[in-house]
């Protein structure tokens, strides 16, 4: 067991740029999330997949985000025309999926929008 | 819809001192609790978790009893040590639904 692994492990752009975040979860693990988290908060949970397959996408997820996970393994984050609010903790988790299994977080991408 | 709220902080304590880190939670339907920390410079780790109403999640010396007539899950430890320091957060998982709701973290400080 590796754990999730998340890169960059911190990112810094200037608005208007896009940025891409990388997450590979632990290996035989077939769901993945992502959540951000801005100071001071708790993480919020912004979609995941099962497998290959996006199931659920918060309302936080504005147009200009986009996740993938192309072969069900490891999955993008994009954010295009990055805004000062963007600047958060990215985290991505990642379990099984069955019943009542815990999910194990990454250590994170720190984004801060200059 | 869900939430959870969480003792503010930060909280300091003496090494051995008795913590209890209240967290109280509103949801629809029967969730399951969950304790992760948080150390610094590193990411989320599941401390314990409690699936029913009367389970106690237990790991490392902490404890959490799942409360349904309180609707409560207080962490609780009886001797803390300066390695406990760390931020605590509370979370929430509905039935049916896979996403965690957190409450915004205890910073918890033990001074030796």
């Amino acid at each position: 067991d590796t754990g999730v692994s998340q890169n960059p492990r911190h990112k810094i752009t200037k608005r208007g740029q896009n940025v891409t975040f990388r997450c590979d979860p632990i290996s035989e693990h077939n769901r993945l999330y992502w959540y951000r988290q801005t100071l001071g908060q708790g993480p919020e949970f912004l979609t995941y997949f099962q497998n290959e397959a996006q199931l659920e996408k918060s309302r936080l997820l504005s147009d200009r985000f986009s996740a993938e996970r192309p072969k069900g393994s490891f999955s993008t984050l994009e954010i295009q025309r990055t805004e000062q609010g963007d600047s958060a903790m990215y985290l991505c988790a990642s379990s099984l999926s069955q019943p009542n299994q815990p999910q194990h977080f990454g250590d994170g991408t720190r984004l801060s929008i200059l | 819809g869900d939430s959870v709220t969480q003792m503010e902080g930060p909280v300091t304590l003496s090494e051995e001192a008795f913590l209890t880190i209240n967290c109280t939670y509103t949801a629809t339907g029967y969730p399951s609790l969950f304790w992760y920390v948080q150390y610094p410079g590193e990411g989320l780790q599941l401390l314990l978790k409690a699936t029913k109403a009367d389970d106690k999640g237990s790991n490392k010396g902490f404890e959490a009893t799942y409360r349904k007539e309180t609707t409560s899950f207080h962490l609780e430890k009886g001797s803390v040590q300066v390695s406990d320091s760390a931020v605590y957060f509370c979370a929430l998982r509905n039935f049916g639904n896979e996403k965690l709701t957190f409450g915004t973290g205890t910073r918890l400080t033990i001074i030796p």
